[in-house]
C-alpha cells in the first residue's frame, strides 16, 4: 500500500526565516518525489522534483532526499508571506515511463507570519 | 495558452443528476489522469489512460465513468450524482519519461452537490 506522510500543521513560520517541511513514505521502491505548492482554491503546481539521494537547489527552494530513511523534505529559505500555501508531497513508484500517476501526502499548511 | 483545461470551473447540481467535466490538454502528452481532492485536501487518483487507454482504475463507485477521445482529451461522466461526490476535480497529464513523471494540472472543477 503507497503511503505518503505529512503533518498537516499549520506550521508558522516568520518572515525571513526557513519554513522545513517534511514528508515520509512507506513504499521502499518508490523512485521519484515532488513538492508542489497549492494556494486556496487554485491548483496545484509543481516546485521541486528529486530523483536523488542528496540536496537539490532551485532558487530560495531545496528539496532532499534520504531513501535510506524514506524521508523527503523541502526547504524554503528567506520566506516570504506570499510562500503561505498547502504544500503536498508526492511520490512516484517509477523513475519513468509509469502512468500509475503519483500519490500524494495531505499536505501541510505553511502560513508566513509577516 | 493554458495547458491542461477543464470545464465547467463551477457546478451546482442536485442529487440525482448526472453531469459531465470536460478536459483537453495542449502539451502533447500521452497520459492523462482525474484525480479528487476531497474537503480535508486529501487529493486522491481516480482514474489514468495512457493514449486512450485506462491504465489505472482506482476504487471509484462505478457511477464514474471516463471518457478518452483522444489522447488530449478525457472527460469524465458522473451518474447520480450523491452528497458525497462534492469535491474539486482535477485533470492532469504527464509525460513519463526516463527524468520522472512530471504531472500537470487542470484548474480543477469545483462540483457541489445539493
Amino acid at each position: 500500500q503507497k503511503e505518503v506522510e505529512q503533518n498537516s500543521g499549520p506550521l508558522s513560520v516568520p518572515e525571513g526565516a526557513i519554513a522545513s517541511l517534511n514528508c515520509t513514505y512507506s513504499d521502499r521502491g518508490s523512485q521519484s518525489f515532488f513538492w508542489y505548492r497549492q494556494y486556496s482554491g487554485k491548483s496545484p503546481e509543481l516546485i521541486m522534483s528529486i530523483y536523488s539521494n542528496g540536496d537539490k537547489e532551485d532558487g530560495r527552494f531545496t528539496a532532499q532526499l534520504n531513501k535510506a530513511s524514506q524521508y523527503v523534505s523541502l526547504l524554503i529559505r528567506d520566506s516570504q508571506p506570499s510562500d503561505s500555501a498547502t504544500y503536498l508531497c508526492a511520490v512516484d513508484k517509477y523513475s519513468g515511463g509509469g502512468a500509475d500517476g503519483l500519490t500524494f501526502g495531505k499536505g501541510t499548511h505553511l502560513i508566513i507570519q509577516p | 495558452d493554458t495547458a491542461v483545461s477543464q470545464t465547467p470551473k463551477y457546478l451546482v447540481t442536485q442529487m440525482g443528476n448526472d453531469k459531465s467535466i470536460k478536459c483537453e490538454q495542449n502539451l502533447g502528452h500521452d497520459t492523462m489522469y482525474w484525480y479528487k481532492q476531497d474537503s480535508k485536501k486529501f487529493l486522491k487518483i481516480m482514474f489514468s489512460y495512457n493514449n486512450k487507454e485506462l491504465i489505472i482504475n482506482e476504487t471509484v463507485p462505478n457511477r464514474f465513468s471516463p471518457k478518452s477521445p483522444d489522447k488530449a482529451h478525457l472527460n469524465l461522466h458522473i451518474n447520480s450524482l450523491e452528497l458525497g461526490d462534492s469535491a474539486v476535480y482535477f485533470c492532469a497529464s504527464s509525460q513519463p519519461q526516463g527524468s520522472g513523471n512530471t504531472i500537470y494540472f487542470g484548474e480543477g472543477s469545483w462540483l457541489t452537490v445539493v
